[in-house]
């Protein structure tokens, strides 16, 4: 499975939008860029994920370079309760059950 | 809508005792059904995965089973806690559909404690 490489850290002002980049230039074509974050003391919350082409939902939105070596988390319009840390990765497709490995994600602070 | 439950929420058990962590899911039929753990300050580890009623995958070997009693119910079992036991358990679903992939929705997880 590819691996990706995110910042340790980041942060943000309130209101404004948070970009968390992601690095993952050993992708393969069928390997899809997924976001989860985690709240401190909860479980991962899935946000969004995409193959290619760039993707939009309630949460985020995904951007996908064309070549699919790195993409950028949007969060449109950071609030305090966005503070958590994002972790990207990269899940092969066509599987029926994948597990999800994560690494050490972006540790994504907003400021008030 | 789907919902998935775990309880509970924190459980202090002394070394030795057994285990039994349940885990439902609410609004989907035949999901896929995961078992992870997450030590502190560390990642996600796979324990077990399930695709359908009584069949169980094993990632890790361990003193922990897993059982799937129905359809939407996933259990973590053990009958004599280590200290290395002691972690975050996370039980997550994920619709099975093979010609894509699927995100896996996570519970709210068990924080367990060895003493």
């Amino acid at each position: 499975d590819a691996k990706t490489t995110q910042p340790p850290s980041m942060d943000c002002a309130e209101g404004r939008a948070a970009n968390l980049p992601c690095n993952h230039s050993t992708i393969s074509g069928n390997e899809y860029v997924y976001w989860y974050r985690q709240i401190h003391s909860q479980g991962p919350q899935y946000i969004i994920h995409g193959l290619k082409n760039n993707e939009t939902n309630e949460m985020a939105s995904l951007i996908i370079t064309e070549d699919r070596k790195s993409s950028t988390l949007i969060l449109p319009h950071a609030t305090l309760r966005d503070t958590a840390v994002y972790y990207c990765i990269v899940i092969p497709g066509y599987s029926s059950a994948s597990k999800i490995i994560f690494g050490s994600g972006t540790r994504l602070s907003i400021r008030p | 809508s789907q919902t998935i439950h775990q309880w509970p929420a924190t459980l202090v058990q002394p070394v030795g005792s057994p285990l039994s962590l349940e885990c439902t899911v609410e609004g989907t039929s035949n999901p896929n059904l995961y078992w992870y753990r997450q030590a502190a300050g560390r990642g996600l580890q796979l324990l077990f995965y399930s695709v359908g009623i009584g069949q169980i995958s094993s990632e890790v070997p361990q003193n922990l089973s897993a059982s799937r009693p129905q359809d939407r119910q996933f259990i973590l079992s053990s009958k004599k806690l280590l200290l290395s036991d002691s972690g975050f358990y996370l039980c997550a679903w994920s619709v099975s559909f093979w010609g894509g992939n699927q995100p896996q929705h996570f519970g709210d997880g068990t924080r367990l404690s060895i003493l």
